[in-house]
């Protein structure tokens, strides 16, 4: 079956860095990826849509500047956290649809990468 | 907008009683998709179900089956005879139109499942 990967699995950094998790799908194409942010005991909250070749789409308070995506490829989306901060600790969950439009497209989820900022 | 709220924030149990994850969830649309998925301590999502809105019958996969009623806008989860292996933090999740969402989902809050031996 298809499958996402993500890198590195987890990551610790001091405060003011900035780190970058990359989510790429290993025997697919993707067009859109979506980035899910997950604090400890709570639930998966959807941060952007990654589109090749355009622009991210940020969901509602999500900084745009604190939170950079680059969806260089079709098969490789980054997400940057910039100046990151103890509030930033948490656990980052790409997914990937297997196409886009009429009927359901499957979605793969990455294993996830757990940030701890020092 | 669309919502999925898991009232049972954690569910203690002993291993071979059946137990119950309540989903309910909102939406607008009339296509739609439900999902349920397992996350162990390892933080990997695994998916269990999808389900289509248009689609009521109720489905049962070994030790697992889903009860899913649009009248009540519900999609319940049961694990019967639960074995410790399957305590995990339980998601229920919606999907709405793919041609708009392109399948991105809204997760429930969760549910923590803790089958004592």
């Amino acid at each position: 079956g298809a499958v996402v990967s993500q890198h590195p699995s987890r990551v610790i950094c001091k405060s003011g860095t900035s780190v970058k998790i990359e989510c790429r799908s290993l025997d697919f194409q993707a067009t859109t990826m979506f980035w899910y942010r997950q604090f400890p005991k709570q639930s998966l909250m959807l941060m952007a849509t990654s589109n090749e070749g355009s622009k991210a789409t940020y969901e509602q308070g999500v900084e745009k500047d604190k939170f950079l995506i680059n969806h260089a490829s079709l098969t490789l989306s980054t997400l940057t956290v910039t100046s990151a901060h103890p509030e930033d600790s948490s656990f980052y969950i790409c997914s990937a649809p297997s196409g886009w439009g009429e009927g359901y497209n499957e979605q793969f989820f990455g294993p996830g990468t757990r940030l701890t900022v020092l | 907008a669309q919502k999925v709220t898991q009232a049972q924030t954690e569910i203690s149990v002993v291993e071979k009683e059946d137990v119950t994850l309540d989903c309910v969830y909102e939406t607008r649309d009339t296509t739609y998709y439900l999902f349920w998925y397992k996350q162990p301590p390892s933080g990997e999502l695994v998916f269990l179900i999808r389900r289509n809105s248009f689609d009521e019958q109720n489905e049962i996969s070994g030790r697992y089956s889903w009860n899913f009623q649009k009248s009540t806008s519900s999609f319940n989860f049961t694990i019967t005879a639960s074995q410790v292996v399957d305590s995990a933090v339980y998601f229920c999740a919606l999907s709405e139109e793919p041609e708009t969402s392109g399948s991105r989902l809204t997760f429930g809050e969760g549910t923590q499942l803790t089958v004592n031996p």
